[in-house]
């Protein structure tokens, strides 16, 4: 059962246009992650986003935690060819006594020059 | 960088041997994660721990087992591999913190492949 779907999984823009991928739950999570993943290599973390309606902004990238904690979107604003990726999003929930991660399937961008 | 390596990085396996991916610390945090990643999953949690001896299952645990004996290092076993556990595998740490949210620290993976 996939709790959080991410939407695109594939998205191939030309350099300077704008994008935004979706992330869409019906479960509430406590936090939710934005990584960044490159070939070979493990996620990292762009942006936590805890409170609902919360945006953030991290150069041109505007990431938004909807009103009710249950959807996130990532806006890229004219995107550049190091913005290609593997892009995640993760809900955090606790149970157990630990923190635990449900990630989205992942975006997969690529920016043509 | 937080301190975290994985070994093997690569390993090629028959089905039916054992495989014990080793992941270690040098952050001392108490949390740790195994994930496998495959296309058009993303990363699912097999195990986790939760301090030294103290470990729990993921949503994919079946044919996996763990074991945390040092804070540092966190295994995993595949008792008999099989082709279905084909896949990348991700080590995370973190610490818990009340807010705004614990951030893991990924190492670099390690790719197993069952044939």
């Amino acid at each position: 059962t996939q709790l959080l779907e991410q939407s695109p999984q594939f998205l191939s823009i030309q350099e300077g246009e704008n994008l935004t991928v979706y992330c869409n739950s019906s479960s509430v999570f406590s936090s939710l992650q934005w990584y960044r993943q490159e070939p070979g290599e493990g996620p990292v973390l762009l942006v936590t986003v805890v409170t609902g309606g919360e945006v953030k902004k991290l150069k041109r990238l505007t990431f938004q935690f909807g009103d009710a904690r249950k959807d996130s979107s990532l806006h890229i604003t004219a995107a550049q060819p190091g913005d290609t990726g593997l892009y995640l999003c993760a809900g955090a929930l606790y149970s157990g006594g630990a923190q635990k991660l449900v990630f989205g399937q992942g975006t997969r961008l690529t920016i043509n020059p | 960088d937080a301190g975290i390596t994985q070994s093997p990085r690569h390993k090629v396996t028959e089905t039916g041997t054992p495989v014990t991916l080793r992941c270690h610390q040098t952050e001392n945090h108490r949390y740790m994660y195994w994930y496998r990643q495959d296309p058009g999953h993303g990363l699912r949690l097999i195990h986790y721990s939760y301090g030294v001896k103290d470990t729990d299952k993921g949503e994919v645990s079946d044919g996996y087992s763990v074991s945390r004996s040092k804070t540092e290092d966190f295994l995993l076993t595949l008792e008999s591999a099989t082709s279905s556990q084909t896949s990348v595998y991700f080590c995370a740490i973190s610490e818990l913190r009340l807010s705004p949210g614990n951030e893991q620290f990924f190492g670099p993976g390690t790719r197993l492949t069952v044939l």
